[in-house]
């Protein structure tokens, strides 16, 4: 089966910085990956997806690359702020609606003001 | 519709209860879905709903783990006999059969095993 490998744990920026984590995952027949936000006492929630027909897909201040050779993909976070302090979690599945979607360990992220 | 609603949010119980929790996925989603989070750790998928039909158990599923969901609406997670391992947030998660958007994760309830 899929095994998502996820780093760092943890990450700490400064304001207005920027923070990237990188993913890697293992089944070539992945082709969906997306990126998941949780705060505490919150469930994860969608913050950015991408699928192996594109290389790179940005939204705002978010953006996430993907190599398919290499089997890594990346969520990329400009002009950091302290409300994007939470954990950020990493998926691979073969589809964005099938059961085989298995996730990285998270990477909690701290925005210092 | 608000999104996956679960409840209760928190439970606490003594080791050897029974316990049951219940998921509200977005009521046009066809397809719901079971994980476990324990403390720093990534959601582990647990079990998978089409509908009414439970199409695949993860082997992490024990035999004192068993998932309904009898209408093709909401789902019940009931966990027998609860141990201390089992001490976790359970997580609900639903995503439509076609189209776009991906999973959509409920609050989670938050079981602790005393």
């Amino acid at each position: 089966g899929e095994n998502v490998e996820q780093h760092p744990s943890t990450l700490s920026v400064q304001e207005g910085d920027s923070a990237v984590i990188k993913c890697t995952y293992s089944d070539s027949a992945s082709n969906y990956f997306p990126w998941y936000k949780q705060e505490l006492g919150k469930g994860p929630q969608l913050i950015i997806d991408i699928r192996s027909n594109v290389g790179e897909k940005k939204d705002q201040r978010i953006a996430v690359t993907l190599n398919k050779t290499a089997k890594h993909f990346s969520l990329h976070i400009t002009e950091t702020q302290p409300e994007d302090s939470a954990v950020y979690f990493c998926a691979a599945s073969t589809s964005y609606n099938n059961n085989d979607m298995r996730f990285g360990a998270g990477t909690r992220l701290t925005v210092k003001p | 519709d608000t999104g996956v609603s679960q409840d209760p949010r928190h439970k606490i119980t003594k080791r050897g209860q029974n316990v049951t929790f219940r998921c509200d996925p977005i009521s046009e989603h066809n397809r719901l879905y079971w994980y476990r989070q324990t403390l720093g750790q990534g959601p582990e998928f647990l079990t998978y709903f089409q509908n009414e039909a439970q199409l695949e158990k993860s082997r992490l599923l024990s035999d004192r783990f068993s998932a309904e969901r009898p209408k093709g609406s909401f789902s019940t997670l009931e966990i027998q006999r609860t141990e201390q391992g089992d001490s976790a947030m359970y997580l609900c998660a639903s995503s439509p059969t076609q189209g776009a958007g991906g999973y959509t994760f409920g609050s989670g309830t938050r079981l602790t095993v005393v």
